[in-house]
């Protein structure tokens, strides 16, 4: 079957520095998505990672290590307007989005 | 650019009517759309993939009876919840795939959605 893994919640600092893993197991692969969505609101495009590495967009980094099945979202000098959730998505052979369940991010003053 | 606009962005409605959802590409040519539903504190369930011109493809489990969709043109595409019931209500979203050289390979862009309540 087709699985993605993320954690349920995290809580972070604002200003500090938040990793978010994503652990994934599809029946191939091109591509692997994170999105960004506010309570209430519909996703916003973050990142695609389809080579190994490192991709960095501002505050926000995304790794992807296709040998492990494995992903981070990486973001940094948190503001209080990150506290959202944000969703891993894999690009299946079939050109399908197979979405995470999510992890919930709370910032803290 | 890029931009799925949906129709409405709420609606209440009693059991046992129809509801009709609208999803939108402004900006851009969309031959597939999708459509989602998410209930509190859970990730997206993709629904159904619509194709512009042809009968949509249902995920498993999903009544194609029941949710109805059309998409007619490359703009737009509807979402009819039939003989709805209470355990319907739920947070409706569309989405748009890109056009090839203009987004990220497949990247799929979402309308704001549209919450249902069934009284």
């Amino acid at each position: 079957g087709q699985n993605i893994d993320q954690p349920t919640e995290m809580t972070a600092t604002e200003g500090a520095i938040v990793q978010i893993n994503c652990t994934y197991q599809t029946s191939g692969f091109n591509g692997l998505f994170w999105y960004q969505q506010h309570a209430g609101e519909a996703p916003t495009f973050l990142s695609y990672n389809v080579l190994d590495g490192l991709e960095e967009k501002g505050r926000f980094s995304s790794f992807l290590s296709r040998s492990k099945g494995y992903s981070y979202l990486l973001l940094k000098e948190l503001q209080m307007k990150d506290s959202a959730s944000y969703l891993c998505a894999v690009l299946d052979s079939n050109y399908q989005l197979i979405w995470g369940a999510g992890t919930k991010l709370i910032i803290k003053p | 650019g890029a931009v799925v606009s949906q129709h409405p962005s709420w609606v209440i409605c009693k059991s046992g009517t129809s509801v009709k959802i609208e999803c939108r590409s402004l900006d851009f040519q969309a031959t597939t759309m999708f459509w989602y539903r998410q209930f509190p504190k859970q990730s997206l369930m993709l629904m159904a993939t619509s194709n512009e011109g042809s009968k949509a493809t249902y995920e498993q489990g999903v009544e194609k009876d029941k949710f109805l969709i059309n998409h007619a043109s490359l703009t737009l595409s509807t979402l009819t919840v039939t003989s709805a019931h209470p355990e319907d209500s739920s947070f409706y979203i569309c989405s748009a795939r890109g056009e090839p050289g203009r987004t990220e390979p497949y990247e799929q862009y979402f309308g704001p959605g549209t919450r249902l309540t069934v009284t």
